[in-house]
């Protein structure tokens, strides 16, 4: 099984200020990487895939970089609504997909 | 629109057998995709079950694979989720998903199953 390791674990961010999220994979996983956004009580949302193509009606401040073993989601201005817990996935083991354990964006 | 709606029980008992079903609609399963579910305990991580073809071809999670059956039914557009034996530990939020080979675009609203007695 493909592990995912996310970090930090909780990232504190004032509005307006860029943030950086961390994926590593236990083997390379290719570009077969999504990162997803989950808000209290919603499900997923699907924000990158392929590990830097952002779907549809994402909005161009979520960007996302890196292939192999190290991805990184960024996202360059933080809006309220931005603050949930993001979850990096991979695919490239399909259909045995993993999530890694997710990242919580607070408020600073 | 793509949209899907897990329903089931929201209590099982343990040992027993938890049974979901999730409803498409705006797609017909039968045009494609995979179709999956993925759960999440409470305040803890997603972690993918299984998947289903419209043709009814099935991948399942090896740590689950022994009590998971998932199925399909085309004439409804609907598929199903079995879990047998289940205990405390299977408690979680359910989830029904269009698996895109990988990017899960659309997602049901996630149910809410609770194992007691």
């Amino acid at each position: 099984e493909i592990v995912m390791t996310q970090s930090p674990a909780t990232l504190s961010v004032s509005p307006g200020e860029r943030a950086t999220l961390s994926c590593r994979a236990s083997q390379s996983v290719s570009s077969n990487l999504a990162w997803y956004q989950q808000k209290p009580g919603q499900a997923p949302r699907l924000l990158i895939y392929g590990a830097s193509t952002r779907a549809t009606g994402i909005p161009a401040r979520f960007s996302g970089s890196g292939s192999g073993t190290e991805f990184t989601l960024t996202i360059s201005s933080l809006q309220s609504e931005d603050f949930a817990v993001y979850y990096c996935q991979q695919y490239n083991n399909w259909p045995l997909w993993t999530f890694g354990q997710g990242t919580k964006v607070e408020i600073k | 629109q793509v949209q899907l709606q897990e329903s089931g029980p929201g209590l099982v008992k343990p040992s027993e057998t938890l049974s979901l079903t999730c409803a498409v609609s705006g797609y017909s399963i039968s045009s494609g995709y995979y179709w999956g579910w993925i759960r999440q305990p409470p305040g803890k991580g997603l972690e993918w079950i299984g998947s289903i073809y419209h043709s009814g071809s099935t991948y399942y999670n090896p740590s689950l694979k022994s009590r998971v059956t998932i199925s399909v039914d085309t004439s409804k557009n609907q598929f199903s989720l079995k879990l047998s034996s289940v205990t405390a530990a299977d408690t979680a939020v359910y989830y029904c998903a269009r698996d895109g080979g990988g990017p899960t675009d659309y997602w049901g609203q996630g149910t809410l199953v609770t194992v007691s007695s």
